[in-house]
């Protein structure tokens, strides 16, 4: 069964800088897509950005809002995806979910995790 | 960016009601679409992928259909569980987009 746990989340001021975790299990984590998706208070999801598989050499996809800001980093070794947040602002204040893709064609998010909160404040 | 329009926004019908939600892409996706459900506190989960395509686990009463630009989710017969909000989303290019979801209300 795949399960997916994020850690890492809090308060922190504008401008500053917080890592996101995801702990992954039940899949060979080098296998498979890996994305983070967001949800701000009472609004919708939105895309944050991928890491893809080892097959295509781990290259990274981002949302143009957090492009320059936010790195999407894995660690096959720890079963682990990241998402280094930097330049933090008020509009960045969400759930942050991490997802798993089980493979192609089909690239779009099979399983979540349960998210971790991001407030961004002073 | 590919804009995705879901429509209504929110939607008030009772047990046993025949369910359409409608998902319109600003160009074509083929058919890379997924349709997700979420309920108040809890993450997104899967329940359509590949426009039709029902994923493991999900009640037949969900149905999914279109290609192109044009998308329908459909709940045959809606079950007091099926009372949350739903979104589309393609995965055609990046970036990825989702709709701005529909809530489907008690009537």
């Amino acid at each position: 069964e795949v399960q997916l746990v994020e850690s890492g989340g809090g308060l922190v001021q504008p401008g500053g800088s917080l890592r996101l975790s995801c702990a992954a299990s039940g899949f060979i984590f080098s296998d498979h897509y890996m994305d983070w998706v967001r949800q701000a208070p009472g609004e919708g999801l939105e895309w944050v950005g991928r890491s893809k598989h080892r097959r295509e050499n781990y290259a990274t996809e981002y949302a143009a809002s957090v492009k320059g800001r936010f790195i999407v980093s894995r660690d096959d070794s720890r079963y682990s995806l990241y998402l280094q947040m930097n330049g933090l602002r008020t509009e960045d204040t969400a759930v942050y979910y991490c997802t798993w893709s089980r493979g192609g064609p089909n690239y779009n998010m099979d399983v979540w995790g349960q998210g971790t909160t991001v407030i961004v404040s002073s | 960016d590919i804009q995705m329009t879901q429509s209504p926004s929110t939607l008030s019908a009772s047990v046993g009601d025949r369910v359409t939600i409608t998902c319109r892409a600003s160009q074509s996706i083929s058919g890379w679409m997924a349709w997700y459900q979420q309920k108040p506190g809890k993450a997104p989960k899967l329940l359509i992928y590949k426009a039709s395509s029902l994923e493991s686990g999900v009640p037949s009463r969900f149905s999914g259909s279109g290609s192109g630009t044009e998308f329908t989710l459909t709940i045959s017969s809606l079950q007091p569980d099926d009372f949350a909000t739903y979104y589309c989303q393609h995965y055609y290019i990046y970036p990825l987009t989702f709709g701005g979801g529909t809530k489907v209300e008690i009537k």
